[in-house]
């Protein structure tokens, strides 16, 4: 089993649809949660990092269920410019530095 | 301010070479990190650097990858007798000190084909 696992997709929405990705974990010990955002042959870059408290940045909300092992990422309102692959990121422990990474799922908003 | 630098920004080499990937943290970061991209997959961690030592190089795949960063700030990621399943790209990162919670910001990558 993947450490990260999350839906490839692509997911195809409209422009102003809301949209939700969701992302599960394997080790229960992880201590810190992203969202990153890659665009097509670009680096990952930072969205948003996940607090249990659940956390808002505009549009994007994300939330995290240490219970269930589970992170969640929801855009409101796509926009086409949100078309990207998100990478659901997990920091295994503190012991680690190293950022694990699910597969990514593709988002593409259409006009 | 400058982001993070790699060069080459793509390289073609034949199966069995030596190959070098360089990467210029962003000025005053501590901790340095490569990753590496296979398509369709997101980042696999390689090694990560505390200054000039690797505090963790678990991720390295075998003994023919290996990576310095002599003076705490540019590393270089050795790749000898190269594999096709080599080819990928490589991404480096950098954090201000290293911690867990921190940012990792990362270069454009290296595009590594290994013909």
């Amino acid at each position: 089993r993947k450490e990260v696992e999350q839906d490839p997709g692509p997911f195809n929405v409209p422009e102003g649809a809301t949209v939700a990705f969701n992302c599960t974990y394997s080790n229960s010990a992880s201590q810190s949660f992203f969202w990153y955002r890659q665009d097509c042959r670009k680096e990952p870059k930072l969205l948003m990092s996940v607090y249990s408290s659940g956390n808002e940045d505009g549009r994007f909300t994300a939330q995290l269920n240490r219970a269930s092992q589970y992170i969640s990422l929801l855009i409101r309102d796509s926009k086409l410019s949100d078309s990207a692959t998100y990478l659901c990121v997990v920091v295994p422990h503190t012991g680690r530095r190293a950022l694990t990474f699910g597969s990514g799922t593709r988002l593409q908003v259409q006009p | 301010g400058a982001g993070v630098s790699q060069t080459p920004s793509n390289k073609v080499t034949e199966k069995g070479k030596y190959v070098e990937l360089r990467c210029d943290p962003i000025s005053g970061h501590t901790a340095l990190y490569w990753y590496r991209q296979s398509l369709g997959q997101g980042p696999e961690f390689l090694i990560y650097f505390q200054g000039t030592g690797a505090a963790d190089d678990s991720g390295l795949p075998n003994d023919r990858f290996f990576a310095v960063r002599p003076e705490g700030s540019v590393s270089t990621l050795k790749i000898q007798r190269t594999e096709r399943g080599d080819s990928a790209v490589y991404l480096c990162a950098s954090s201000l000190t290293g911690t867990f919670q921190e940012t990792q910001y990362f270069g454009p990558g290296t595009r590594l084909l290994v013909l």
